[in-house]
C-alpha cells in the first residue's frame, strides 16, 4: 500500500542552524510528494511540492527533491528562523486516491 | 474569498450526544474531506467527496456520517459521540479529485468528549 514514514521529532533547532527533516515513501506508480505545514493553533498550509522524479519543490527557502532511487523526499532549509517553528507533514498523493500523510515532525527553533 | 470555514471552532460533548461539524468552502473545489489529527498519529482520512452527491470512506469512518448535497458545503455528523472521538477535526478541499494533492485546510474544529 501506499505510506509515509516522516522522522520523529521533535527536533530543536537555533535560529540559523541547518534543517533537514527526513521523508521517505511507499507507492504504487509515480505518486506527486508535497509538504505542508502546520503552524501553532492553525490548519495545514501547503508548503511545497514535486510531481515527478527529480523535480525540486521550493517555497520560502525550504527545498526538498524527489528522489524515486530512495523513494525520499527530504525537506531542507539551510538558515531557520523562529518563525519556522511549526510541525511540518510529508504527504504522497498516488493520483485519483486520497493524500497519504506521514505523521508529522513539530520543529522548534529557539533565538 | 473566505476559503475553508469551520464551525464550531471548539465543543464539549457528553458520551452519546449527536453534533454536525460544518465546512464550507467558497472556492467552487469538487473535492472534499474530512480528518482528523490526534498527538503522534498524524492526518488520518475520515470521509471524502469527490463531487456533489458523491461520498466515500477514508481509513476511519465508523461514528461518523457525512453528506454532500451542494459543491460548497461538506458537514460530517458525529452519530453518538464516545470520548475516543476527541481529537481536533479538519475540512479540506481542492480543485478536483485529480489535483487533491493540493488541499486546503479550514482552522479546525477542538472537539473534546467527556
Amino acid at each position: 500500500g501506499n505510506s509515509v514514514t516522516q522522522m520523529e521529532g521533535p527536533v530543536t533547532l537555533s535560529e540559523e542552524a541547518f534543517l533537514t527533516i527526513n521523508c521517505t515513501y511507499t507507492a504504487t506508480g509515480y505518486p506527486s510528494l508535497f509538504w505542508y505545514v502546520q503552524y501553532p493553533g492553525e490548519g495545514l498550509q501547503l508548503l511545497l511540492k514535486a510531481t515527478k522524479a527529480d523535480d525540486k519543490g521550493s517555497n520560502k527557502g525550504f527545498e526538498a527533491t524527489y528522489r524515486k532511487e530512495t523513494t525520499s523526499f527530504h525537506l531542507e532549509k539551510g538558515s531557520v528562523q523562529v518563525s519556522d517553528s511549526a510541525v511540518y507533514f510529508c504527504a504522497l498523493s498516488p493520483g485519483n486516491t486520497p493524500l497519504v500523510f506521514g505523521k508529522g515532525t513539530r520543529l522548534s527553533v529557539i533565538a | 474569498n473566505a476559503g475553508v470555514t469551520q464551525t464550531p471552532k471548539f465543543q464539549v460533548l457528553k458520551t452519546g450526544q449527536s453534533m454536525t461539524l460544518q465546512c464550507a468552502q467558497d472556492m467552487n473545489h469538487e473535492y472534499m474531506s474530512w480528518y482528523r489529527q490526534d498527538p503522534g498519529m498524524g492526518l488520518r482520512l475520515i470521509h471524502y467527496s469527490v463531487g456533489a452527491g458523491i461520498t466515500d470512506q477514508g481509513e476511519v469512518p465508523n461514528g461518523y456520517n457525512v453528506s454532500r448535497s451542494t459543491t460548497e458545503d461538506f458537514p460530517l455528523r458525529l452519530l453518538s459521540a464516545a470520548p475516543s472521538q476527541t481529537s481536533v477535526y479538519f475540512c479540506a478541499s481542492s480543485y478536483n479529485d485529480r489535483v487533491q494533492g493540493t488541499q486546503y485546510f479550514g482552522p479546525g474544529t477542538r472537539l473534546l468528549v467527556l
